[in-house]
């Protein structure tokens, strides 16, 4: 079955810790994203990749580092200079960058120990 | 400066009867729009879209419309069913730049 694959599904940060979020994709898509969900709030843009080894910041990256070493993986750090990471964090692929339709991992809830 | 409004944070409605969800837009180059549907502790899924070019879209049970004029984008789902409970998110972009999503609604289907 084609899809993504996020893990952990939880995770629990302690403060000053660095925490590696991970998203895998076998659709052999180009483009992969990460998206931070708060409540009351619509899906921000953490980053983006639209091809291996270069990625973009997106609205609120701050506090956050990615690296695309493979097609397939895009995995996230939050650093701990993301003072309010408690989020949902969502992972999402699509063929190329674009107005594509974007298919999403099903995510990952990052709380603050 | 929220770009993509989703002016009611939630909806209920009574299996069978219709629901409409409505999305406010400010960018008037906005030319692709879409739906996604979301359960609890999961992934968004892509619903259904429009290209600016069209003012209506359906698919089964679900019906995007536009209103280019108005910068207003709605989707009726007829007739609803509790499966249909979950919070949906409406998302815009220019051309092939990044989506920009609304915070949702959270409709409820009651029997």
């Amino acid at each position: 079955d084609g899809g993504i694959t996020q893990s952990p599904k939880y995770l629990f940060r302690k403060e000053g810790q660095n925490v590696t979020l991970s998203c895998e994709q076998n659709l052999n898509h180009d483009a992969m994203y990460w998206y931070r969900q708060d409540p009351g709030q619509g899906l921000r843009l953490i980053y983006y990749s639209q091809i291996v080894n270069d990625f973009q910041k997106g609205d609120i990256a701050e506090g956050y580092s990615v690296s695309r070493e493979k097609k397939e993986s895009f995995p996230l750090t939050v650093t701990s200079a993301q003072k309010n990471p408690t989020a949902f964090y969502l992972c999402a692929s699509s063929p190329r960058t674009g107005n594509e339709k974007l298919f999403f991992g099903s995510g990952t809830q990052l709380s603050v120990l | 400066d929220q770009q993509v409004k989703q002016n009611s944070p939630s909806l209920s409605v009574q299996e069978g009867r219709i629901s409409i969800l409505n999305c406010d837009y400010t960018n008037s180059m906005f030319d692709y729009f879409l739906w996604y549907k979301k359960y609890p502790a999961e992934g968004p899924t892509f619903l259904i879209s429009i290209s600016s070019i069209k003012d209506k879209n359906e698919d089964g049970r679900f019906t995007v419309f536009l209103n280019k004029s108005a910068k207003h984008l709605s989707l009726h789902i007829v007739p609803s069913q509790p499966g249909d409970s979950a919070v949906y998110f409406c998302a815009a972009a220019v051309g092939t730049d990044k989506l920009i999503f609304g915070t949702g609604t959270r409709l409820q289907v009651f029997p």
